[in-house]
């Protein structure tokens, strides 16, 4: 498979647990996003990667939320202390820093739910 | 500020309709790209078509067509002979350039199609 690979599909936890998603990009793309997207919403940006270097995040990514992407390949999203209002679908994207003739490719995403 | 606007919520067509789909946008940038994606059931964005602000020709894939009018800020997506296969939530996004190189994408809230039989 050369897609985006998203692990887990699904994931419940309780309020107040930590939980940590990963995302294989397409492997020769150097640019890794992540998304949120809440029920009936489009996907909403949270921060981004140019190799290992975390170029941009979000309002969104409060203080407990952090991104990692250690070697410029896979990346973790860790949600520390988890809401209820931190459940939704968390989506990674990967793409070819190529100009501007590029796209962004997305995994399956991995739904959180927080109970 | 970058937005964009998709104000159908749902469209239901039967089997055969020919149905568009409404992408409204505001950028203040002149140099910008325009994207279209379809989610299926499955969750997983499928990447449509790429289309940038200078560039106003429209473009028809098959079944798929796309009218990007700079004037009115829209860029709206048109299925011919809809098909089942065809019900997901499509969604329109737009980025701009940072450089030489895109940034992030905006997406729309989606419009939910359902194709019945």
């Amino acid at each position: 498979d050369t897609g985006v690979s998203q692990d887990p599909r699904h994931k419940i936890t309780k309020r107040g647990q930590n939980v940590t998603f990963r995302c294989d990009p397409i492997s020769e793309h150097n640019r890794l996003y992540w998304y949120r997207q809440t029920l009936g919403q489009g996907p909403e940006f949270l921060t981004y990667f140019q190799n290992e270097a975390q170029l941009e995040k979000s309002r969104l990514l409060s203080d407990r939320f952090s991104a990692e992407r250690p070697k410029g390949s896979f990346s973790t999203l860790e949600i520390q202390r988890t809401e209820q209002g931190d459940s939704a679908m968390y989506l990674c994207a990967s793409s070819l820093d190529a100009g501007l003739n590029t796209e962004a490719f997305f995994g399956q995403g991995t739904r959180l739910t927080v109970v | 500020a970058q937005k964009v606007t998709q104000a159908q919520t749902e469209i239901s067509v039967v089997e055969k309709e020919d149905v568009t789909l409404d992408c409204v946008y505001e950028t203040r940038d002149t140099t910008y790209y325009l994207f279209w994606y379809k989610q299926p059931p499955s969750g997983e964005l499928v990447f449509l078509i790429r289309r940038n602000s200078f560039d106003e020709q429209n473009e028809i894939s098959g079944r798929y067509s796309w009218n990007f009018q700079k004037s009115t800020s829209s860029f709206n997506f048109t299925i011919t002979a809809s098909q089942v296969v065809d019900s997901a939530v499509y969604f329109c996004a737009l980025s701009e350039a940072r450089g030489s190189t895109l940034g992030r994408l905006y997406f729309g809230r989606g419009t939910q199609l359902t194709v019945w039989p």
